[in-house]
């Protein structure tokens, strides 16, 4: 059980457009979901914490109005990287959790490559 | 701010080798902790956590963790290790946010 999936496994887009990442759990109702950013040996970033029905809450750093998400039911998430840029390369991470964010189950992640 | 360090980066270890990983967090109040695995080409999974009760918290496939508040460690152990352990292995910790450790990347020779 818990399985949390995401979608595209990997994507790559020109520099100016937007990508949309989705998030979602398989088998369990996620009341939180998380966006995680993963940059080459270093650890996740936090992006952004979401929970269902209401407006995300951005990590300082992270533009809100760049990474827009979504959390428009208690299976899915979504995340739009605007205007992506060849900065915005990485690899996204989610993550979902039944109560609270003692206990996150991840997606595969999504390999983001902005040409 | 919350922090969490792991010593080492990289371990190369041959097959039945005992292993301990390092990890200390910057935190003074109560924390919840954890260990993911994350094996090549897979998403990150749940090793073992600690939330309260016995300090030494046993995980799947072998693995063990023994939280000392006195000294902020949270290191994981393997007695005898696998060529399937090869993996990366990172430390978190919870209080209001999860905050992970960079990660250490373990190595297995067969």
């Amino acid at each position: 059980g818990a399985v949390v999936s995401q979608h595209p496994s990997r994507v790559i887009c020109k520099s100016g457009t937007s990508v949309k990442i989705e998030c979602r759990s398989l088998d369990f109702q996620a009341t939180t979901m998380f966006w995680y950013r993963q940059f080459p040996k270093k650890s996740l970033m936090l992006m952004a914490t979401s929970n269902e029905g209401s407006k995300a809450t951005y990590e300082q750093g992270v533009e809100k109005d760049k990474f827009l998400i979504n959390h428009a039911s208690l299976t899915l998430s979504t995340l739009t990287v605007t205007s992506a840029h060849p900065e915005d390369s990485s690899f996204y991470i989610c993550s979902a959790a039944t109560s609270g964010r003692y206990e996150q189950y991840f997606g595969p992640g999504t390999r983001l490559t902005v040409t | 701010a919350q922090s969490v360090s792991q010593h080492n980066h990289h371990v190369i270890l041959s097959e039945a080798a005992s292993l301990e990983l390092g990890c200390n967090y910057s935190y003074g109040g109560t924390v919840n902790l954890f260990w993911y695995v994350q094996y090549p080409g897979q998403h990150l999974q749940l090793l073992l956590k600690y939330f309260s009760g016995d300090p030494l918290v046993k995980g799947i496939k072998g693995f063990e963790a023994e939280f000392i508040k006195s000294k902020f460690s949270f290191n994981l152990r393997k007695p005898s290790v696998q060529w399937s352990d090869t993996a990366e292995y990172f430390c978190a910790v919870t209080d209001d946010k999860i905050i992970f450790g960079k990660g250490t990347r373990l190595h297995i020779l067969p």
